[in-house]
C-alpha cells in the first residue's frame, strides 16, 4: 500500500523558517516525481514544486521561488520542503504528492494526510 | 501560466440526479487533464486522468470528457458520499501544474 506522511508543520513567525518532511513506502519513491501542494484554509489547492527522480530537475510556483527548496533523499524515501523567509500567506495544509515514472510530471495518484503551517505573530 | 477555470464554484444536488461539472483552460492543454475530489478534511482523491481514464477504484458512475481547453466531469447519479469540492488540473503546459478554483457539490 503507497503511504506518505508529512511532518514538521506548526506555527512560525513571519520571516521563519521550517522544514517539511515527507516519509514514503510501498512503493518505488525514486522511481516517481514527487510533488508538494498547498491549501490555504478554505481555498483551493496550488501546486508549490516539483523534483525529478534524480533529483535533478526542480520547479517552483513563482510566489516561493527563492524562498522554499525542494529536495530528497531517495536513500530514505523521503521528501522534502525547506521553506525560508516564510509570509502570512504561506499559510496552508501542506500535501506531498506522487506524480509520474515518466520524464515529465502528470497527475497526482496519491496524496499524504498534509502538515498545517500556520505563519503568525 | 495556464489558468483553469471551473464552473460553477456551487452545485446544489438531490441525491439519485445527474451532475455534470465543467472546467476550462485559458490555452489548450491536449488532454492532459485530471480531476480530483476532495471531501471536508481529507486529501484530495484522483478520479480522472488522460481527461477520461478513471483511476483506479473509482466508480463507473464518474466518467470525464473534453479536449483542448474544454473539459466535464459528470457523475451520473450522485450518491451520498459524493457531496464533495470537485477540482480540475492541467498537467500539459508544466513546470506549472494548475488547478482549477474548485466546484463545490453540496446537497439540495
Amino acid at each position: 500500500e503507497v503511504q506518505l506522511v508529512e511532518s514538521g508543520g506548526g506555527l512560525v513567525q513571519p520571516g521563519g523558517s521550517l522544514r517539511l518532511s515527507c516519509a514514503a513506502s510501498g512503493f518505488s519513491f525514486s522511481s516517481y516525481w514527487m510533488t508538494w501542494v498547498r491549501q490555504a484554509p478554505g481555498k483551493g489547492l496550488e501546486w508549490v514544486a516539483n523534483i525529478k527522480q534524480d533529483g535533478s530537475e526542480k520547479y517552483y510556483v513563482d510566489s516561493v521561488k527563492g524562498r522554499f527548496t525542494i529536495s530528497r533523499d531517495n536513500a530514505k524515501n523521503s521528501l522534502y520542503l525547506q521553506m525560508n523567509s516564510l509570509r502570512a500567506e504561506d499559510t496552508a495544509v501542506y500535501y506531498c504528492a506522487r506524480s509520474s515514472t515518466a520524464p515529465r510530471p502528470n497527475w497526482f495518484d496519491s496524496w499524504g494526510q498534509g502538515t498545517l503551517v500556520t505563519v503568525s505573530s | 501560466e495556464t489558468v483553469m477555470t471551473q464552473s460553477p464554484a456551487t452545485l446544489s444536488v438531490s441525491p439519485g440526479e445527474r451532475v455534470t461539472l465543467s472546467c476550462r483552460a485559458s490555452q489548450s492543454v491536449s488532454s492532459n487533464l485530471a480531476w480530483y475530489q476532495q471531501k471536508r478534511g481529507q486529501a484530495p482523491r484522483l478520479l480522472i486522468y488522460g481527461a477520461s481514464t478513471r483511476a483506479t477504484g473509482i466508480p463507473a458512475r464518474f466518467s470525464g470528457s473534453g479536449s483542448g481547453t474544454e473539459f466535464t466531469l459528470t457523475i451520473s447519479s450522485l450518491q451520498s458520499e459524493d457531496f464533495a469540492v470537485y477540482y480540475c488540473q492541467q498537467y500539459n503546459n508544466w513546470p506549472s501544474l494548475t488547478f482549477g478554483g474548485g466546484t463545490k457539490v453540496e446537497i439540495k
